[in-house]
């Protein structure tokens, strides 16, 4: 069965510094990867999605991830954080063509030092 | 603005009673999913549909939790009889199905049984 592994629950960093989430999967065949992101009380919102096209995925609010197959990782980075990106970060993995429901990782706390 | 709508937002109950929570997924989306989301399990797959025919509701306890779609605008997830361990934030998702792997998530609904 399809796993993903998120390193680290929480992550901090200072604002304005690099974010890195790491993200590694389990599966012999590459699947879908997305990264999503939750803030307090809302629902999940795609960060980005890799679908087997360009290995550097670029997303929304300066987030990109990189799709490494030799290292099955899907590590999600920003260059500069900024306050408002302080949230829950979900990476996730489908495989099946895409009809199946996604298999998400734990899930990394990102606090953001001021 | 096309948006999953969920219903109730926030539900406390006693336990032994029954809680149905509702889901509006997007106009013209074909798969919705139920996922249930708890501190130490983290997002967890209950069922999803396609088309509204139930293809996996494997992560679901068969003996008190049924998920139905009885028509294209409303899926609904009913647990009989509620317990305290079944307190969690329930989340609802679609997408359009094969090949796009995109979920759009609802705004869950937070569950406390006591």
């Amino acid at each position: 069965a399809q796993s993903v592994t998120q390193l680290g629950s929480h992550v901090s960093v200072s604002e304005g510094a690099l974010v890195l989430l790491r993200c590694n999967y389990s599966s012999s065949v590459p699947p879908y990867l997305f990264w999503y992101v939750q803030y307090p009380n809302q629902g999940l919102q795609l960060l980005l999605k890799y679908t087997s096209a360009a290995t550097l995925v670029k997303g929304i609010n300066g987030f990109e991830a990189e799709f490494k197959k030799s290292e099955t990782s899907f590590h999600l980075t920003k260059p500069s954080a900024h306050m408002s990106d302080a949230a829950e970060y979900f990476c996730a993995a489908q495989t099946g063509g895409g009809a199946d429901g996604l298999t998400f990782g734990k899930g990394t706390h990102l606090i953001i030092q001021p | 603005d096309a948006r999953v709508t969920q219903t109730p937002r926030d539900k406390v109950t006693e336990m032994g009673q029954e809680v149905t929570m509702r889901c509006q997924p997007i106009l013209g989306h074909n798969t919705v999913f139920w996922y249930r989301q708890t501190m130490m399990q983290g997002l967890e797959l209950l069922a999803y549909f396609r088309n509204r025919a139930p293809l996996d509701d494997s992560g679901m306890p068969k003996d008190r939790f049924s998920a139905e779609m009885p028509d294209a605008t409303l899926a609904t997830l009913k647990i009989q009889p509620s317990e305290p361990r079944d307190s969690a934030v329930y989340f609802c998702a679609s997408g359009l199905g094969v090949n796009t792997g995109e979920l759009f998530f609802g705004e869950g609904s937070r569950l406390t049984v006591l």
